[in-house]
């Protein structure tokens, strides 16, 4: 089945400085890849995501690329803000089906 | 639109004892998965309905955990009995299906098992 690993699992950034949080996956039939932000207490939310057929998207500070050949994709935050602080989830997906999450990265924007 | 509701919020029972937990989706999707999520770790998937059907349920464990979607819409997901080691919140998440994969999260709950 699916394995997805994430790093690092905790990053700390000066505000203002880019933040960059990697996963690798195992199943080259994955397609679809999302990241989730989740505050403490609080359900994790849907910040972006990516499918196979494409290489790179961005919305706004947020940037997610893939590379399926080496299987592994990569949540770039420009410009980090206090608010930034959270723990972050990449998963992987076949189809919208058997999501795989990985372990979370705890990121922390410092003042 | 409302979100994903689950209820109860918050459980405490002692092992060996029984648990339901329920949820109701954004109105309209069609898949509902239901995650446990233990301290520290990211969500683990237990089961996916799509519509009042079993998509996956590989990582469930049967012996103890079953889940209904009868039909269609809210679902409820039971641990009988528990034990220590099913302490964790455990998250309900749906999406439209066909081809739409963006799942939306309830706010979860968290089950203490002593």
């Amino acid at each position: 089945g699916e394995n997805v690993e994430q790093h690092p699992s905790t990053l700390s950034v000066q505000e203002g400085d880019s933040a960059v949080i990697k996963c690798t996956y195992s199943d080259s039939a994955s397609n679809y890849f999302p990241w989730y932000k989740q505050e403490l207490g609080k359900r994790p939310q849907l910040i972006i995501d990516i499918r196979s057929n494409v290489g790179e998207k961005k919305d706004q500070r947020i940037a997610v690329t893939l590379n399926k050949t080496a299987k592994h994709f990569s949540l770039h935050i420009t410009e980090t803000q206090p608010e930034d602080s959270a723990v972050y989830f990449c998963a992987a997906s076949l189809g919208g089906q058997n999501f795989v999450f990985g372990p979370g990265t705890r990121l922390s924007v410092l003042p | 639109e409302a979100g994903v509701a689950q209820s109860p919020r918050y459980k405490i029972i002692e092992k060996r004892q029984s648990v339901a937990f329920w949820c109701n989706p954004i109105s309209g999707h069609a898949t509902l998965y239901w995650y446990q999520q233990i301290l520290g770790q990211g969500p683990k998937l237990l089961i996916q309905f799509q519509n009042n059907g079993v998509v996956d349920d590989s990582q469930l464990p049967k012996d103890r955990f079953s889940a209904e979607r009868l039909k269609g819409v809210d679902s409820t997901l039971k641990i009988q009995p528990a034990k220590l080691e099913d302490s964790a919140v455990y998250l309900c998440a749906s999406s439209w299906g066909q081809g739409t994969y963006e799942q939306y999260f309830g706010p979860g709950t968290r089950l203490t098992v002593t």
